[in-house]
């Protein structure tokens, strides 16, 4: 089974305006993080938010907040007030803290257009 | 703000040689990463480093691959006889001592084309 789920290969948003991207995630790690990365189109990987497991408030990060619900296992990436520059590859992760290599998985990610 | 390096932005190499990925970590991290990310797919774990060996890695990672830490410094990802399908953008990665809440900073990637 897939460790990270995203489920919208391409999103539209007009600009200034809210949009969600998905993720679900699949584990039996009770201790994990969730990580949202965004890969504009010059290629780079930029951390943007984190949601712990634990964690009993959602992240939130500048426009960047995470609707974490756990017993849906999802962790959708909320971005308010879209600009121009939100335009980008979104990937979500996880990382289990079983894992004594640390690795990260990633989904498939979602690219988002934001339109004038 | 520190960040990961990664050298050179693009390589081309012709199909059956070796070839070496160069990265720079966050000076004060401990853990590193190598990724690799096909063209439109998602970004796939390779190899995790920490105390000067190999911690995890994954089934891509095979005896064709290595990595090496040759001085207090740099980070290398080695292909020894590289194939087509090794084409792809490779990510280093630098963490400091893994908790959850700690992201894996990236490098911009290194962009390989095999011909």
């Amino acid at each position: 089974a897939q460790k990270i789920t995203q489920t919208q290969p391409g999103m539209f948003v007009q600009e200034k305006e809210a949009v969600t991207l998905d993720c679900t995630y699949d584990t039996s790690d009770p201790s994990y993080g969730l990580f949202w990365y965004k890969q504009p189109s010059s290629g780079e990987m930029i951390f943007l938010i984190y949601q712990g497991s634990y964690d009993q408030q959602n992240a939130t990060e500048g426009r960047y907040s995470l609707n974490f619900q756990k017993a849906r296992k999802s962790a959708n990436l909320v971005i308010s007030a879209s600009q121009l520059g939100d335009s980008a590859m979104y990937f979500c992760a996880m990382r289990e803290d079983q894992d004594t290599g640390n690795q990260f998985y990633f989904g498939t990610g979602t690219s988002l257009t934001v339109i004038p | 703000e520190p960040e990961v390096t990664q050298t050179p932005s693009h390589q081309v190499t012709q199909m059956g040689q070796e070839v070496i990925l160069r990265c720079v970590p966050i000076s004060n991290h401990l853990y590193f990463y190598w990724y690799r990310q096909i063209l439109g797919q998602k970004v796939e774990f390779l190899v995790s480093f920490y105390n000067n060996e190999i911690s995890e890695k994954s089934e891509i990672f095979d005896d064709q691959f290595s990595v090496e830490r040759p001085d207090g410094s740099n980070f290398t990802l080695k292909i020894r006889s590289t194939k087509l399908e090794d084409s792809a953008m490779y990510f280093c990665a630098s963490s400091e001592i893994p908790r959850n809440n700690q992201p894996q900073h990236f490098g911009d990637g290194t962009r390989l084309s095999i011909l």
